[in-house]
């Protein structure tokens, strides 16, 4: 079975300290591999999306940034956080399936930048 | 463009039904979904829905619809306080990838 893992699960950062949160997931290959981002009380914003190693797509400009060094491994990263990256981040992935398409999200990680 | 919409608070007495609608926009999506957000936690998916399907049932979820409104709905029968959390509508569409659009979410309080 597929399994998503995210850490850390909270973070408390300083505003302008660098960021890194790392996403892994188990049990499939080549999954599409997405970065919400859900600020509180709010819905989810969609911030990268990759289809493959090393592709990454950006849905908003802004302080972040993602790579995809391993086919099931995706990291969101920030040279210098904000405090408007507050928020809670959400890792998904997914695959096409008999024409369907299913997102599966990872625990979240709670960012407070002070 | 896509737009997904759904109502922000709903309440309801436990025991009682809860009905959460959602409507979207884009005629050409294949799957609408559900998902369920308890608080502090990831998305959790409920249960979807084929566009050429009008119900399905499983359990105490009921998905209903309504292609030609383009309107989804999440009916929970005998509402139970563990139902409490968000509720995210979302849809894909045919093309595979950035294509899958969420609602906003509802937040669902269920009251003793």
């Amino acid at each position: 079975s597929q399994t998503i893992h995210q850490w850390p699960a909270t973070l408390v950062q300083p505003v302008g300290s660098p960021l890194s949160l790392e996403c892994t997931v188990e049990g499939t290959s080549n999954p599409n591999l997405y970065w919400y981002r859900q600020a509180a009380g709010r819905g989810l914003q969609l911030l990268f999306y990759s289809v493959g190693i090393g592709q990454i797509s950006s849905e908003v400009p802004q302080n972040l940034s993602a790579s995809r060094p391993q086919d099931r491994q995706f990291i969101l990263s920030s040279k210098k956080l904000l405090l408007s990256d507050s928020g809670f981040y959400l890792c998904a992935w997914s695959v096409l399936k008999g024409g369907k398409e299913t997102q599966y999200f990872g625990p979240g990680t709670r960012l407070l930048v002070l | 463009g896509e737009d997904v919409e759904q109502s922000l608070f709903l309440s309801v007495r436990e025991g009682d039904s809860s009905v959460i609608n959602c409507t979207y926009t884009d005629s050409s999506s294949t799957y609408l979904y559900w998902y369920k957000q308890e608080p502090g936690a990831g998305l959790q998916l409920l249960t979807y829905i084929f566009s050429n399907m009008d119900m399905k049932q499983d359990q105490r979820l009921t998905v209903l619809l309504n292609k030609k409104d383009k309107h989804l709905s999440l009916r929970i029968a005998d509402t139970q306080t563990g139902d409490s959390a968000i509720y995210f509508c979302a849809e894909s569409m045919q093309n595979y990838g950035q294509n899958f659009v969420f609602g906003p979410g509802t937040r669902l309080s269920v009251l003793p």
